[in-house]
């Protein structure tokens, strides 16, 4: 596709349950980042895949939080036993090497 | 320190002002540095690319000082659409590229 592209757009969960959130890159892309964004706050780094290497995932708040990516395409973020303090904008960025990382639209989870 | 330091602001203007904002980075080995625009409920998009030498975009202007560690923007003539809030961010060199954002500034230009 032209942009990221991330799904769903919105996810409404209850407390415990698990989600998949779902970010496709720009085609060619071999960086691909997952960030959390709070209302109001900033962008959290979450996790880092560079084509074939191991991801840097320094970011992962708690071993609740899983991600996956299968070689340059697509990743998926895994919550298991959502917490209502999950609740955020999960942001899917790529990029190719050392350049500007592109944007998906986010994802909104709301846990109740 | 963080590692990218922003005045969350807001900035509050009238249509036409010139507006800078500033960065601070703590990485002295980083590599490359951009702005990106965010606006309200939306996801972060690239505005431009700060280049050692300085460099314009029509109204936007970024200046880079390695020596003193911090990246600025210039917004001249501004209009209502600069409305958003700028991010501010670092790209380190080696090891992993994963870009460090700032907080961001919020600008809010008014008639």
């Amino acid at each position: 596709g032209a942009g990221v592209s991330q799904s769903p757009s919105n996810k409404v969960t209850e407390k415990g349950k698990d989600v998949e959130l779902r970010c496709d890159p720009i085609s060619g892309h071999t960086a691909l980042y997952w960030y959390r964004q709070r209302l109001g706050q900033g962008l959290e780094f979450l996790i880092y895949f560079q084509g074939n290497s191991a991801p840097d995932k320094s970011g992962l708040p708690s071993d609740r939080f899983s991600a996956e990516r299968t070689g340059e395409s697509v990743s998926t973020l895994t919550i298991q036993r959502t917490q209502q303090e999950d609740s955020a904008v999960y942001l899917c960025a790529s990029s190719s090497t050392q350049a500007e990382a592109f944007f998906g639209q986010g994802t909104r989870l709301t846990v109740v | 320190r963080k590692e990218v330091e922003q005045d969350p602001g807001p900035f509050n203007v009238p249509e036409g002002a010139t507006v800078a904002f500033n960065c601070t980075y703590s990485n002295s080995a980083s590599q490359s540095f951009f702005w990106y625009r965010q606006d309200c409920r939306k996801e972060p998009k690239l505005l431009m690319s700060v280049y050692s030498s300085g460099n314009e975009d029509g109204r936007f202007t970024a200046q880079l000082n390695r020596a003193s560690q911090y990246i600025s923007l210039l917004i001249r003539d501004s209009k209502l659409s600069d409305s958003a809030t700028y991010l501010c961010v670092v790209l380190p060199s080696g090891g992993s590229y994963i870009p460090t954002f700032g907080r961001g500034t919020s600008l809010i230009v008014h008639p």
